[in-house]
């Protein structure tokens, strides 16, 4: 599974958009990108993922580079409750659940 | 739906003993994974059952194990506890199927283990 590089931490106002950045250089062809966020003390929970066009649920909206080397989730209206530690995961195209974490990014949302 | 439950929530060990943890999937769910978090490495990927069956593994000593039911409910045992094991144990399930080969994992809240 290919690497990903992600900014330790990060601010956001209260109502403001938060935009989280995700490196992947290393994505190859078949590789997925998904994010998870981990609120204190509960287990991750899945946001989004996308292949390589733009992504939009009810939660965020994933873009994803043309060169697939690098993407960002983005909270359109974020809120306290947003506080939480965001990973960003590349899987294979491998059958099974195997999630590789790394650090993530804390996004601190502030009123 | 009931969301994936996992007992007990928090458990206190001495060094030397064993534990054993049990995870219940979201009703249909037939794959369970484990992941083990400690300040220090993080969340690490320990293993994963699909329909009674491990399917993939991570690289942790053989003290560590885990089965699947028939109900798909898991659980892991540690043996040999050591001081390092004390973690937030995280079971996820999800609906893994030919035609859904990555699907969203749904995490429970985790066992907290302390060992003394």
């Amino acid at each position: 599974d290919a690497k990903t590089t992600q900014p330790p931490s990060m601010d956001c106002a209260e109502g403001r958009a938060a935009n989280l950045p995700c490196n992947h250089s290393t994505i190859s062809g078949n590789e997925y990108v998904y994010w998870y966020r981990q609120i204190h003390s509960q287990g991750p929970q899945y946001i989004i993922h996308g292949l390589k066009n733009n992504e939009t649920n009810e939660m965020a909206s994933l873009i994803i580079t043309e060169d697939r080397k690098s993407s960002t989730l983005i909270l359109p209206h974020a809120t306290l409750r947003d506080t939480a530690v965001y990973y960003c995961i590349v899987r294979g195209g491998e059958y099974g659940n195997k999630l590789v974490f790394g650090a993530g990014t804390i996004l601190r949302v502030k009123s | 739906k009931a969301g994936v439950t996992q007992t007990p929530r928090y458990l206190i060990k001495t060094r030397g003993q064993q534990v054993t943890l049990s995870c219940s999937p979201i009703s249909g769910h037939r794959s369970v994974s484990w992941y083990q978090q400690t300040p220090g490495q993080g969340l690490q990927f320990l293993f994963e059952y699909f329909s009674e069956t491990q399917r993939n593994k991570g690289n942790f000593p053989g003290r560590f194990s885990g089965r699947q039911f028939s109900n798909s409910r898991s659980e892991m045992n540690v043996s040999t506890l050591e001081l390092g094991d004390s973690a937030l144990y995280l079971c996820a399930s999800s609906l893994l199927t030919n035609y859904n080969r990555q699907p969203e994992q749904f995490f429970g809240p985790g066992t907290r283990l302390t060992v003394l």
